[in-house]
């Protein structure tokens, strides 16, 4: 079975400009969790999808984060436009149940 | 506020030497608790989680965790380290209804041979 699957793995834009982060979670789950963790700090939740819809979106540190799931399956987190601090390392998971959680390998911003 | 500490930054011990990484959480009640390993390069990798019942968790590649209640601890632990373990290391909780994962700041583990 197929694991949590992240695209790009790295990618590197000026500021100002947008980025479009993937996710690909297991078939079948309905949960899906991103993440991100900005350098030297702790892994933090940023929002939480059931299916389409967002249960929580409490993460998410302002608008110019938007994160999409159209039709359950994949996910997308656009960044518009980015700011230096949007730099660090995105993770996906996704969950059958919400209690344990399957992560990705993770995405490495970098803003210039 | 709930919160997870992994109060060591970096640890270095030897091959063949005894681990134990720390974890304390702070939460209302009894989080589900969890411990990530993201070697350089990989995702997140689950080697184990603790849910209710026996407090002394087995977990992949030799590692094992206690929960103790009264201490707010789940500390990780490994008899005899491997060069292979140089990764880190990170404690994860979250409780029922939630689901959001509350994470410590890791421990990155280095391994001498």
């Amino acid at each position: 079975e197929a694991g949590v699957t992240q695209f790009p793995s790295h990618s590197v834009i000026e500021k100002g400009q947008t980025v479009t982060l993937r996710c690909d979670p297991i078939s079948g789950h309905d949960n899906l969790y991103w993440y991100r963790r900005v350098m030297g700090k702790e892994i933090k939740f940023l929002l939480h999808f059931v299916k389409e819809s967002k249960q929580d979106e409490s993460g998410m540190p302002n608008n110019r984060f938007l994160a999409e799931r159209t039709g359950g399956t994949y996910s997308t987190l656009k960044v518009q436009p980015a700011e230096l601090e949007d730099s660090g390392v995105y993770f996906c998971a996704s969950s059958p149940s919400g209690n344990e959680q399957f992560f990705g390998p993770g995405t490495r911003l970098t803003v210039l | 506020a709930q919160s997870v500490t992994q109060p060591d930054i970096h640890i270095t011990v030897s091959e063949g030497a005894s681990l134990e990484l720390r974890c304390n959480y702070s939460y209302g009640a009894t989080p589900y608790l969890f411990w990530y390993v993201q070697s350089p390069g990989q995702g997140l990798q689950l080697l184990l989680k603790y849910f209710s019942g026996d407090t002394l968790v087995q977990g992949i590649k030799g590692f094992e965790a206690e929960f103790k209640r009264s201490q707010s601890s789940f500390n990780l632990r490994k008899p005899s380290v491997h060069w292979s373990d140089a990764a880190e290391y990170f404690c994860a909780a979250t409780t029922s209804g939630t689901y959001k994962y509350i994470f410590g700041t890791g421990t990155r583990l280095k391994v001498l041979a």
